[in-house]
């Protein structure tokens, strides 16, 4: 199932730069989309969504562009810290429906 | 800050035991769902649940699986007749009526022997 891809397996930042994790979809019929965090021997964290028909929305360092036309997304972390060290998944779902497709993950390091 | 909890943190079982998984979803939530990830796997869907009944299922989740929501507050999968390759973590989540964010537990890490 690649209907969620996260195309990056790992990604290295310093602290304070920027962070850019990347998403793609190829499912038209999602209007949903999301962004989790997760620690090892955790659950996913919710940090931020986006709806359809938005192609932005901002949460404190956390921004999320969303690129229909594209199909693509993405999540921006400015400034980066080492305690956003983490796996981040992307994913999507229909506004009016139950489950979310997960994409396989990027991990983020960032150093100090 | 209201969270999903997930009982028992690790489950050991031998092939073809029965075993069933808790959850507490947040309280004022009305959708509940499972998920789960295989070591180096993606996190994939299970089923969801909604107003007593499924609403939705994966190929995955066959006859050997249910859920049930005993009570007000718990919801379990139940998995009948455990095959290796059950080994994953198990996740539990939850959302509320107006938002589209589900809220997951911390995990049910289910080894089969």
């Amino acid at each position: 199932d690649q209907q969620v891809k996260q195309n990056s397996p790992s990604l290295s930042v310093q602290e304070g730069r920027i962070s850019i994790l990347n998403c793609d979809y190829t499912n038209s019929m999602f209007d949903y989309f999301l962004w989790y965090k997760k620690y090892p021997a955790e659950g996913p964290t919710f940090l931020i969504s986006i709806s359809s028909i938005k192609d932005k929305n901002e949460d404190g360092r956390f921004t999320v562009f969303l690129n229909k036309s594209a199909k693509h997304l993405s999540l921006h972390i400015v400034p980066s810290q080492p305690g956003d060290s983490a796996v981040y998944f992307c994913a999507a779902s229909r506004e009016d429906g139950n489950k979310l497709v997960f994409g396989a993950g990027t991990i983020l390091r960032v150093k100090s | 800050e209201p969270e999903v909890t997930q009982t028992p943190s690790h489950q050991v079982t031998q092939m073809g035991q029965e075993v069933i998984l808790r959850c507490v979803p947040i309280s004022n939530h009305l959708y509940f769902y499972w998920y789960r990830q295989i070591l180096g796997q993606k996190v994939e869907f299970l089923v969801s649940f909604y107003n007593n009944e499924i609403s939705e299922k994966s190929e995955i989740f066959d006859d050997q699986f249910s859920v049930e929501r005993p009570d007000g507050s718990n919801f379990t999968l139940k998995i009948r007749s455990t095959k290796l390759e059950d080994s994953a973590m198990y996740f539990c989540a939850s959302r509320g009526q107006v938002y589209n964010e589900q809220f997951f537990g911390p995990g049910t890490r289910l080894t089969v022997l």
